[in-house]
C-alpha cells in the first residue's frame, strides 16, 4: 500500500517569513496529493490540492509544488501570519482511501 | 457554510462494550468516510462507503467494526466490542464524487476505552 512521510514534524517561523512542509510518496499510480490544516479541536481542513497531471498550484500564500518522478511534494506558505499556526498534513491517494502523512506543527511566531 | 458534523464530541467506554459513533454528512455528498487517529500517530483511513454499502476499506477495518446509513442522514460507526487499542480520534468526511474529490472532515468524537 501508500507510505507517505512528511518532514519536518515541527517548523517555527518569525511571522512574514516563509514555510515549506515536505512529503514523499511510495505509491507512483497515486494521483491526488491534498493538504490539510488541522486546528486544536477541529477536523482537518482542506487548504489546497493538486492532482498528478500538474506540476504546480497556487492560491494566494499558499502553493504546492508536485515531482512526480521523484514521488514528493512539498507545501509553500509565503507571508506567515499566526493564524497560519496549526497542524498541516499531507495526503495521497489514487482511490477514495487517503494515505496521511504525520503531520507538521507549524507555529508563527509575532 | 454546510459542515460534517459528529457526535459525541468525547465518548468514554468500558473495554468489552459497544459503541456507536455517529455523522452527519454534508447534505448532497454522496460519498461518506471513517478515519481515526491515535495520539501523536497519522489520521489512518477506515473504510468508505457509497450506494448504501462499503466500497472500501482497511485492514484495521476488521469484523468488530460496521458502518451504516440508517436513516439517509446519519452515518454511524459500530464498534462491537472495544478494545484498549481503540481509543483514538475518529473522523468522519464526506465528498460529492468519489476518487480525487475533495473530502470533508468532522470535528471528530475522541474515544476513550478503559
Amino acid at each position: 500500500g501508500e507510505n507517505v512521510e512528511q518532514h519536518p514534524s515541527t517548523l517555527s517561523v518569525q511571522e512574514g517569513d516563509s514555510a515549506v512542509i515536505k512529503c514523499t510518496y511510495s505509491d507512483s499510480a497515486s494521483n491526488y496529493f491534498p493538504w490539510y490544516k488541522q486546528e486544536l479541536g477541529k477536523g482537518p481542513q482542506l487548504i489546497i490540492d493538486i492532482r498528478s497531471n500538474v506540476g504546480e498550484k497556487k492560491d494566494q500564500r499558499i502553493a504546492v509544488t508536485l515531482n512526480k518522478t521523484a514521488k514528493h511534494f512539498s507545501l509553500h506558505i509565503t507571508e506567515t501570519q499566526p493564524e497560519d499556526s496549526a497542524v498541516y498534513f499531507c495526503a495521497a491517494s489514487r482511490g477514495n482511501q487517503f494515505y496521511f502523512g504525520t503531520g507538521t506543527s507549524l507555529t508563527v511566531i509575532p | 457554510e454546510p459542515e460534517v458534523t459528529q457526535t459525541p464530541s468525547h465518548q468514554v467506554t468500558q473495554m468489552g462494550q459497544e459503541v456507536i459513533l455517529r455523522c452527519v454528512p454534508i447534505s448532497n455528498h454522496l460519498y461518506f468516510y471513517w478515519y481515526r487517529q491515535i495520539l501523536g500517530q497519522k489520521v489512518e483511513f477506515l473504510v468508505s462507503f457509497y450506494n448504501n454499502e462499503i466500497s472500501e476499506k482497511s485492514e484495521i477495518f476488521d469484523d468488530q467494526f460496521s458502518v451504516e446509513r440508517p436513516d439517509g442522514s446519519n452515518f454511524t460507526l459500530k464498534i462491537r466490542s472495544t478494545k484498549l487499542e481503540d481509543s483514538a480520534m475518529y473522523f468522519c468526511a464526506s465528498s460529492v464524487g468519489g476518487v480525487g474529490n475533495e473530502q470533508f472532515f468532522g470535528p471528530g468524537t475522541r474515544l476513550t476505552v478503559l
